[in-house]
């Protein structure tokens, strides 16, 4: 059984659009991240919520906008994508919010054109 | 100053040789240390955990952590070629939520 997943695994669209990324746990984790991974591998936190209330709202263009319908799960809608939105996008869940192992899911590859 | 911080390498090992990793922080707060393996195009993957000063086994893997140095590393022995991946090091930084570093490459020549 898959553990953290996400769609889509790929992402191709053209500047200006609005796309959707969503992430499904089935560990009943209550915590759940968003990160960014850039060409250098650069793993960055986005946002992350404990029970559906958002904990960490990092220096992200407000274009972002992360939903949390239920502890399981967690979307990023993005609106207007620019060209520098194109990067690996990563959810992630752990049992509780701080320093808590983390599990990833397989990522969507996002490429703006 | 960057909260975690590793050497992008790539540090090259020949198989079966003991490959080190390093990774140092800056928050002296910090309990929580972890080690993640990141294949080409695929997720992190947790490979150890440490939370007390010392080393901790599992396999072929040993980590090592030095809270009054802040300082961890990550010793793989006998390495081999399906070892070549970037490993990510990340530490509770007091932020509610896991610091990464930028990783280090790993080539294991066979």
């Amino acid at each position: 059984d898959t553990a953290v997943s996400q769609t889509p695994k790929y992402l191709v669209t053209q500047m200006g659009n609005d796309k959707s990324i969503k992430c499904e746990q089935n560990l009943g984790h209550d915590t759940m991240y968003w990160y960014k991974q850039d060409s250098k591998k650069f793993l960055k936190i986005m946002f992350s919520y404990n029970n559906k209330e958002l904990i960490i709202n990092e220096t992200v263009p407000n274009r972002f906008s992360p939903k949390s319908p239920d502890k399981a799960h967690l979307n990023l809608h993005i609106n207007s994508l620019e060209l520098g939105d194109s990067a690996v996008y990563f959810c992630a869940s752990s049992p509780r919010e701080g320093g808590e192992t983390q599990y990833f899911g397989p990522g969507t590859r996002l490429l703006v054109l | 100053q960057k909260e975690v911080e590793q050497n992008s390498g790539p540090l090259s090992v020949p198989e079966g040789a003991i490959a080190s990793l390093n990774c140092t922080y800056s928050d002296r707060g910090s309990q929580s240390f972890f080690w993640y393996r990141q294949y080409s195009g695929k997720s992190p993957e947790l490979i150890m955990s440490i939370y007390s000063n010392g080393d901790k086994e599992d396999g072929r893997f040993t980590a090592q952590l030095n809270k009054a140095s802040q300082y961890v590393s990550l010793l793989i022995r006998d390495s081999q070629p399906s070892d070549s991946a970037t490993y990510l090091c990340a530490a509770d930084t007091g932020r509610r939520a896991l610091t990464f570093g930028s990783g280090t490459r790993l080539q294991v020549q066979p």
